[in-house]
């Protein structure tokens, strides 16, 4: 199986930052990487598919990009709506896919 | 507007089997690349993908799942059913149901609300 990573696991920041949430899969994936936000008690939704492709109606301060092993979620202003758990997950072995362990946002 | 809805018993004694159903709206699981898969999370835990079956009646297991999981489809009905065997309190989770599609890099990009069974006796 290929085994996925994110790094930090969780982070403190505040209103109006840059963050940027690191994901490492154990062998190259190409681009076939999601990221999901999810919310206490939410089913978790779609971000970025295919490493960088924003989904429709997701904010554009959110942004995806690398390719491999390594990706990067960015979100370019931190905005109150967006404390959350964010995943990835790899999509080019299936089965199965894997998600990461998830990385916390919260309020500093 | 695609939904998503998974029903199912909410507590299940340890050894018995657990059928999940996903019902669904908005698209046809008889469409060229489409597919339905099963993703369960444990209370305070990750995301864990259980099984994925394709409108070609394609199916994938989770390899350390793979044993106890079924996964069926009924076009007509727009319906997923999972059957998990042999429940352990270890299989307590929220179980999701999710839309994929090739088009968005195989990504999930519909999920139903989720439905938390409890294993216990």
């Amino acid at each position: 199986d290929i085994q996925m990573t994110q790094s930090p696991s969780s982070l403190s920041a505040s209103v109006g930052d840059r963050v940027t949430i690191t994901c490492r899969a154990s062998q190259s994936i190409s681009s076939y990487l999601n990221w999901y936000q999810q919310k206490p008690g939410k089913a978790p939704k779609l971000l970025i598919y295919a490493a960088s492709s924003l989904q429709s109606g997701v904010p554009s301060r959110f942004s995806g990009s690398g390719s491999g092993t390594d990706f990067t979620l960015t979100i370019s202003s931190l905005q109150p709506e967006d404390f959350a758990t964010y995943y990835c997950q790899q999509s080019y072995s299936t089965p199965p896919d894997t998600f990461g362990p998830g990385t916390k946002v919260d309020i500093k | 507007q695609i939904t998503l809805k998974e029903s199912g018993p909410t507590l299940v004694k340890p050894t018995q089997t657990l059928t999940l159903t996903c019902t669904f709206s908005g698209f046809s699981l008889s469409t060229s690349g489409v597919g339905v898969g099963w993703i369960r999370q444990p209370p305070g835990k990750a995301l864990e993908w259980l099984a994925l079956i394709y409108w070609d009646d394609d199916k994938r297991y989770s390899p350390s799942l793979k044993s106890r999981l079924t996964i069926t489809k009924d076009t007509s009905k727009n319906q997923v059913v999972l059957t998990m065997t042999n429940m352990d309190p270890v299989d307590t989770a929220t179980y999701y149901c999710a839309h994929r599609v090739a088009s968005y890099g195989y990504s999930f990009d519909y999920w139903g609300q989720g439905t938390l069974v409890t294993v216990s006796s």
